[in-house]
């Protein structure tokens, strides 16, 4: 069974750099895309991005200059990072694999507030 | 970017009714690269269909996913208690990948 667990730090200051990870077990972490999504409260879903087992990456234009996804195949695990985030980047962050998130992580809330 | 819209906003319905959940695109989704999930409150989405018609591992028959192109669709058969949720679709073919706005699906 495909596992995906999530940590990282739930509150920042604005101008702060978010930093998420995600550890994958019962499967194999290579052939597959692996996804980082938000939820703002309340609202509706989007993409961040996604990287594949090599390192490559694609990632939303509307964050592009601020977000790297990594990987790390000797832990099986990948890495979100966003700088100098605002309130506008609170949101519920997920973790998953496939770029149709076949299996997701819990989610971390992050909240951004001074 | 290619924008799907969802409708109905939200629909009311009562336990064994029939549910069908819309989902357009601006513009055609490349190999019927779409998908829909399910949302409950405090939860994760849940994929239950991809490739617009394939159920994903463990969802019950009574949910199927149609169309191409355009115009795809999402259907409950017969709704079951725990089937009132949000659900979303999500177009994966061209990126940026884009999710629908949802469609609640409450009970009347």
């Amino acid at each position: 069974q495909v596992q995906l667990r999530q940590w990282g730090a739930g509150l920042l200051k604005p101008s702060e750099t978010l930093s998420l990870s995600c550890a994958v077990s019962g499967g194999s972490f290579f052939g597959n895309h692996w996804t980082w999504i938000r939820q703002p409260p309340g609202k509706g879903l989007e993409w961040i991005g996604e990287s594949d087992h090599r390192g490559g990456t694609d990632y939303n234009p509307s964050l592009k200059n601020r977000v790297t996804i990594s990987v790390d195949t000797s832990k099986n695990q990948f890495s979100l990072r966003l700088t100098s985030v605002t309130a506008a980047d609170t949101a519920f962050y997920y973790c998953a694999r496939a770029r149709y998130g076949d299996y997701m992580g819990q989610g971390t809330l992050v909240t951004v507030s001074s | 970017e290619i924008v799907l819209t969802q409708s109905p906003g939200t629909l009311s319905l009562s336990p064994g009714e029939r549910a069908t959940l819309s989902c357009r695109a601006s513009q055609s989704v490349i190999s019927s690269y779409l998908a829909w999930s399910q949302q409950k409150p405090g939860q994760a989405p849940r994929l239950l269909i991809y490739g617009a018609s394939s159920r994903a591992a463990g969802i019950p028959d009574r949910f199927s996913g149609s169309g191409s192109g355009t115009d795809f669709t999402l259907t409950i058969s017969r709704l079951e208690p725990e089937d009132f949720a949000v659900y979303y679709c999500q177009q994966y073919g061209s990126s940026p990948y884009t999710f629908g706005q949802g469609t609640k699906v409450e009970i009347k």
